[in-house]
């Protein structure tokens, strides 16, 4: 069976900290995807990134970068100079790498809570 | 990226009605899902469709109904409300790996 864990349920920092958020999965497949979503307040659930099992490069995108490291079943997610407007709750997610239908499975989420 | 829309986003509704959450989305993706997340914060997946006249149920037992009758609308329904159908429901699409979510519907049965 897949399983995410994210153990952090809350953090708070303080604007231009930076923070890094924790996942664990667990999965048989051999293939699979793992993504990061962001929920605002505003409630929808924002894409953030996807990635491959078989590809460990680490990935950058302005603020934020991701860590995903095999050999500890961990895909972390660091915001650098945090910004009050990342405050949110932040999901990770787990599917099969099926061409096509993707059923995710998610981790509970960790809330960031970021002040001026 | 898919454009996909919820409405209502927010509905509050006394119990024994019936009600249809509304989905669309206008980039021709096949699959479609309802995930259902309870104040807890968890998403839990509750239908899922390949295409048009393809539906089936998800991981969390529901009692909502879902049909897919055009390829862009997915239309989740409850027959009679309830308390316990106290929940955001999620609506997504994807294409080549990657679902999309639209804004959700915050449902209250009082």
């Amino acid at each position: 069976a897949q399983k995410v864990t994210q153990a952090q349920t809350e953090i708070s920092v303080v604007e231009k900290e930076d923070v890094t958020l924790d996942c664990v999965y667990e999965t048989r497949d051999t293939t699979y995807y793992l993504f990061w979503y962001k929920q605002p307040p505003s409630g929808e659930l924002v894409f953030l990134i996807r990635r491959n099992s078989f590809d460990e490069q680490n990935e950058i995108s302005g603020r934020y970068s991701w860590n995903f490291q095999k050999s500890t079943s961990s895909f972390n997610f660091t915001i650098t100079a945090s910004q009050v407007v990342d405050s949110a709750v932040y999901f990770c997610a787990l599917s099969e790498a099926k061409v096509g239908f993707q059923k995710l499975v998610f981790g509970t989420g960790t809330r960031l809570l970021v002040s001026p | 990226e898919a454009d996909i829309y919820q409405t209502p986003r927010y509905l509050v509704i006394g119990t024994g009605k019936k009600i249809t959450l509304e989905c669309s989305q206008t980039m021709g993706h096949d699959k479609m899902y309802w995930y259902q997340q309870d104040p807890g914060m968890e998403l839990h997946l509750i239908h899922y469709s390949y295409g048009v006249n393809s539906t089936e149920k998800g991981d969390l037992s529901s009692e909502s109904t879902v049909s897919r009758i055009r390829t862009e609308h997915f239309p989740l329904t409850l027959e009679s409300a309830r308390p316990s159908h106290t929940s955001q429901y999620l609506c997504a699409s994807s294409e080549g790996g990657t679902p999309f979510f639209g804004q959700g519907t915050r449902l209250t049965v009082v």
